[in-house]
This record gives C-alpha cells, sequence and structure tokens, in this order.
C-alpha cells in the first residue's frame, strides 16, 4: 500500500540553486495539493490541482511552480531557493465524489527541505 | 475566510487515561466538514476522525470520539484509554463542501498540538 510517495525525504540547498520536488499517488485520485509546515504555522496550501491538466493557487504560491504532468504525478519546483523555503513540505491528494464529499486528504511522508 | 485555533500548543496524559485536544472554528458556511489528523515522529499525516457538519451526531473511531458542538463552533477530540503510540502533533481541520478554483476542496489547518503520553 504506497499510498503518496514523495522524494527525496532530505535536501539541501543553497541560496538561488533549483529543485523540483516529487510526489505519486497510486489510489487514482482526481485531487493533488502541495503544502508547507513551518514551526508554529500549521500546515499551508502552497497549491493544488483539482484534476489533470490543472493548477491553481493556494495560500502560499509565490517562489513555487507545479506540474501536473499526469494523473499520478504532482511536482513542485523551486526555481532560485531562498532560505524563506526552509520548510518541511507535503504532497497529499483526494478523490470527490461531489459537492458533499467527505474523503479526506491522503498525506506522503513529507520532504526536509533546508536552504542555506 | 475559515480559521482554525487549537489553543492548546502542548498537552500531555498518563498512560490509559483521557485527554481532550480543543479545536473552535470561524465559518459562515453552514454544511462543511471537520477533521482531526495525526503526526507522529515520522512526519506522516494520517487521519483520525472526520465529521459531517449537518451530523448531530458525534464521530467514534474505536478510543477516538469528537465533541462536536456546531453553534459554539468547536470540535474538540477525546482519546480515551491513551496509549504510548498515540503522542504526536494533532491537528484539527476544516474542508468547505464550496468549489474553490477549480473544483478541488482545500483544508484549512490550525497550528496543532502536540500530545506527550506519560508511561
Amino acid at each position: 500500500n504506497a499510498g503518496v510517495t514523495q522524494t527525496p525525504k532530505f535536501q539541501v540547498l543553497k541560496t538561488g540553486q533549483s529543485m523540483t520536488l516529487q510526489c505519486a499517488q497510486d489510489m487514482n485520485h482526481n485531487s493533488m495539493y502541495w503544502y508547507r509546515q513551518d514551526p508554529g504555522m500549521g500546515l499551508r496550501l502552497i497549491y493544488y490541482s483539482a484534476s489533470e491538466g490543472t493548477t491553481d493557487k493556494g495560500e502560499v504560491p509565490n517562489g513555487y511552480n507545479v506540474s501536473r504532468l499526469n494523473k499520478r504525478e504532482f511536482s513542485l519546483r523551486l526555481e532560485s531557493a531562498a532560505p524563506s523555503q526552509t520548510s518541511v513540505y507535503f504532497c497529499a491528494s483526494s478523490d470527490l465524489m461531489g459537492p458533499y464529499s467527505n474523503q479526506p486528504q491522503h498525506f506522503g511522508d513529507g520532504t526536509r527541505l533546508s536552504i542555506l | 475566510a475559515q480559521t482554525v485555533t487549537q489553543s492548546q500548543p502542548e498537552m500531555s496524559v498518563q498512560e490509559a487515561e483521557t485527554v481532550t485536544l480543543s479545536c473552535t472554528y470561524d465559518t459562515s458556511e453552514s454544511d462543511y466538514y471537520l477533521f482531526w489528523y495525526k503526526q507522529p515522529p515520522s512526519r506522516q499525516m494520517i487521519l483520525v476522525i472526520r465529521q459531517e457538519a449537518y451530523k448531530q451526531q458525534n464521530a467514534t473511531e474505536n478510543r477516538f470520539s469528537v465533541n462536536f458542538q456546531k453553534a459554539a463552533k468547536s470540535f474538540s477530540l477525546k482519546i480515551s484509554d491513551s496509549q504510548l503510540g498515540d503522542a504526536a502533533m494533532y491537528f484539527c481541520a476544516y474542508r468547505s463542501p464550496t468549489y474553490s478554483g477549480a473544483g478541488s476542496y482545500q483544508l484549512t489547518f490550525g497550528k496543532g498540538t502536540k500530545l506527550s503520553v506519560i508511561p
């Protein structure tokens, strides 16, 4: 039962470097999400993709880009990393069963990213 | 915009005892969903329990139950017979049934409560 798989689990970057975080889900879910988690801040939504071919900004999208490569994969790219992007990043997916679905989001294990 | 508040940054409980974690939220919607997630040191987010706002009956999952007070906008989590494996960060989350953007549903999270279980 793989669920949501994120790679890598840890990464250290220098300021200005670029990097892509990978996420894949094997649950045939339509929607996928990228969150960041900072101490004392809880989870904040960066970008999401309701379905293959669509992406939308969340609460904190600046400095990031995303690609919904296919139904399974949703990547997050940092074009020019900054120390403020040091965080733990979570990918999640969910299935939509209609407007009143209570389907929860399934999370990956997270990626700890440090920008020096 | 919805907000979720967890007023207890840290809590502790003796093994086998009961503990209640608090969560309040602010919304103008009448139908919505509430969740409690657990995040152990492994950092994986695990769904503990969920509640539909239109249901009056409080949700229960084994040792976990909620006290949902819709008028007070309160959604507390009760853990009975606490076990060492319950030690984790617990996040309360709100989800609107309303389409946002391209039709996806966003979760709004509280800042979390760190639960320690004392042997």
